[in-house]
C-alpha cells in the first residue's frame, strides 16, 4: 500500500523568503512522485515529477524537489517566494509504471505575505 | 497541443438524479483516471481506464461508474445522487507508462441540492 503525508496544512512565508513544503511517502515498491499546485476553482497543475534517474528534480516556476529514498521524503523548495506562489500544493505517489492511480497527500496551503 | 478538457464546468443536480461527466484526454494519451475532491476527504481516486478497460478502481460505491470510448474520451456517471456527492470531479490523462506525469483537466464542480 502507498500513502503520502504532508506536514503542515498551512505554511506562511514572506515574499522573497525560502519556501519549504514537506512530503513523506510510504511505498513498498519503487515510487513515482509528483508535486501539483492548485489555484482556486482550477484543476491541478504539475510542478515537477520524479520517476527514475536524478534525484534532484527541477520544475516550473523555480521549484525543485529532492527524492531521498532513505528518508522516504520528497520535499518541495523554492529559494524565493513570490506572491503568485500562493496556492494549495499536493504531493502524490504512485508505483512505477502507469497505474493511473495517484495517492495524494492532504495538501498544504501556501500563504505569501508582502 | 490541447490539454485535458472536462465538460461541463459546473453542474447543479437534485438529490436522487443521475449525472454524466465527460473528459477528453490529451491527444495520444490512452489512460484516463478520475478523482473526487472534497474539503473533508481531499483528493480520492475513483477509477482508471486504459484502452477502454477499467484497470483500477477506488473505494467508491457502485453508484459511481465510468467508461472509455475507442477515441480515449471517458465519461463518469453517478446515479441516485446524494448531497455528499457534491465535489470537484477531476480527470487526468497520461501516456502509456506514466513517466510524463498525469495532466489534469479543470474539473467539473457538481453541486447536489
Amino acid at each position: 500500500a502507498q500513502s503520502v503525508t504532508q506536514l503542515g496544512s498551512h505554511v506562511s512565508v514572506s515574499e522573497g523568503a525560502l519556501v519549504l513544503l514537506r512530503c513523506n511517502y510510504s511505498s513498498s515498491v519503487p515510487p513515482y512522485l509528483f508535486w501539483y499546485v492548485q489555484y482556486p476553482n482550477q484543476g491541478l497543475q504539475l510542478l515537477l515529477k520524479y520517476t527514475t534517474g536524478a534525484t534532484l528534480v527541477k520544475g516550473i516556476n523555480g521549484f525543485e524537489a529532492e527524492f531521498k529514498k532513505s528518508e522516504t521524503s520528497f520535499h518541495l523548495t523554492k529559494p524565493s517566494a513570490h506572491m503568485s506562489d500562493a496556492a494549495e500544493y499536493f504531493c502524490a505517489v504512485t508505483r512505477q509504471g502507469n497505474t493511473g492511480k495517484l495517492i495524494f497527500g492532504q495538501g498544504t496551503t501556501l500563504q505569501v505575505k508582502p | 497541443k490541447a490539454g485535458v478538457t472536462q465538460t461541463p464546468r459546473y453542474l447543479i443536480k437534485t438529490r436522487g438524479q443521475q449525472v454524466t461527466l465527460s473528459c477528453s484526454p490529451i491527444s495520444g494519451h490512452r489512460s484516463v483516471s478520475w478523482y473526487q475532491q472534497t474539503p473533508g476527504q481531499g483528493l480520492q481516486f475513483l477509477f482508471e481506464y486504459f484502452s477502454e478497460t477499467q484497470r483500477n478502481k477506488g473505494n467508491f460505491p457502485g453508484r459511481f461508474s465510468g467508461r472509455q470510448f475507442s477515441n480515449s474520451r471517458s465519461e463518469m456517471n453517478v446515479s441516485t445522487l446524494e448531497l455528499g456527492d457534491s465535489a470537484l470531479y477531476l480527470c487526468a490523462s497520461s501516456s502509456r507508462q506514466g513517466e510524463g506525469g498525469y495532466t489534469f483537466g479543470s474539473g467539473t464542480r457538481l453541486t447536489v441540492v
